[in-house]
């Protein structure tokens, strides 16, 4: 069965800083990974996927993850966060090649200070 | 439309009462997708659509629950005998397809608040 951990429920950084956010996973066939962002009383909107192929996955808003099976982790990171970015995170790992359900994390929410 | 539509926004209701939320998927969408999203236990799958069919109920949490599609386009998820332990946000999804790699496009979500 899979399953998703992320790690730490809340992030802040400085505007400008680095963002990383933590995600594990656990899955007994090859994972096909997702983040998700959560604007404020929005639904999710898909920020980068990992499927097959390269391991370090660019996605949209200067957002990018790499996968690390060895460390079973899919980490998301941006070089310098915006006021913008403040939202909640959520990591995914796809549970069934026949319903293509997601199994999510508990997500993250990410701080952005001035 | 251009995106996932779900209806209403926002739903208040009392304890006892049956509610049915709506969603439009993206046009041409076999998929469907409906998860609950709450404090404390995050975006729960409840049940998958392909087509008009239900393969996959499993994350429905009880008989109160239930959903159908019709048309292959809109789906209903009907909660019966409402409880407070039912508020939360429903998120409704749909996809090209149920594969691997197939992107699922969410809504805004209802909000349903039981009081």
């Amino acid at each position: 069965a899979q399953s998703v951990t992320q790690l730490g429920s809340h992030v802040s950084v400085s505007e400008g800083a680095l963002v990383l956010l933590r995600c594990n996973y656990s899955s007994s066939v090859p994972p096909y990974l997702f983040w998700y962002v959560q604007y404020p009383n929005q639904g999710l909107q898909l920020l980068l996927k990992y499927t097959t192929g390269a391991t370090l996955v660019k996605g949209i808003n200067g957002f990018e993850a790499e996968f690390k099976k060895s460390e079973t982790s899919f980490h998301l990171t941006k070089p310098s966060a915006h006021m913008s970015d403040a939202a909640e995170y959520f990591c995914a790992v796809k549970a069934s090649s026949n319903t293509g359900k997601l199994i999510f994390g508990q997500g993250t929410t990410l701080q952005v200070k001035p | 439309g251009a995106g996932v539509s779900q209806s209403p926004s926002n739903k208040v209701t009392e304890k006892g009462k049956d509610v049915e939320l709506r969603c439009d998927p993206i046009s041409g969408h076999t998929a469907l997708y409906w998860y609950r999203q709450s404090l404390g236990q995050g975006l729960e799958f409840l049940i998958y659509f392909q087509g008009n069919s239900a393969p996959d109920k499993s994350g429905l949490p009880s008989d109160r629950f239930s959903a159908e599609r019709t048309g292959g386009s809109v789906s209903t998820l009907t909660i019966q005998r409402t409880q407070q332990e039912d508020s939360a946000v429903y998120l409704c999804a749909s996809s090209p397809g149920g594969g691997w790699d197939t992107e699922a496009f969410f809504g805004q979500g209802t909000r349903l608040t039981v009081v």
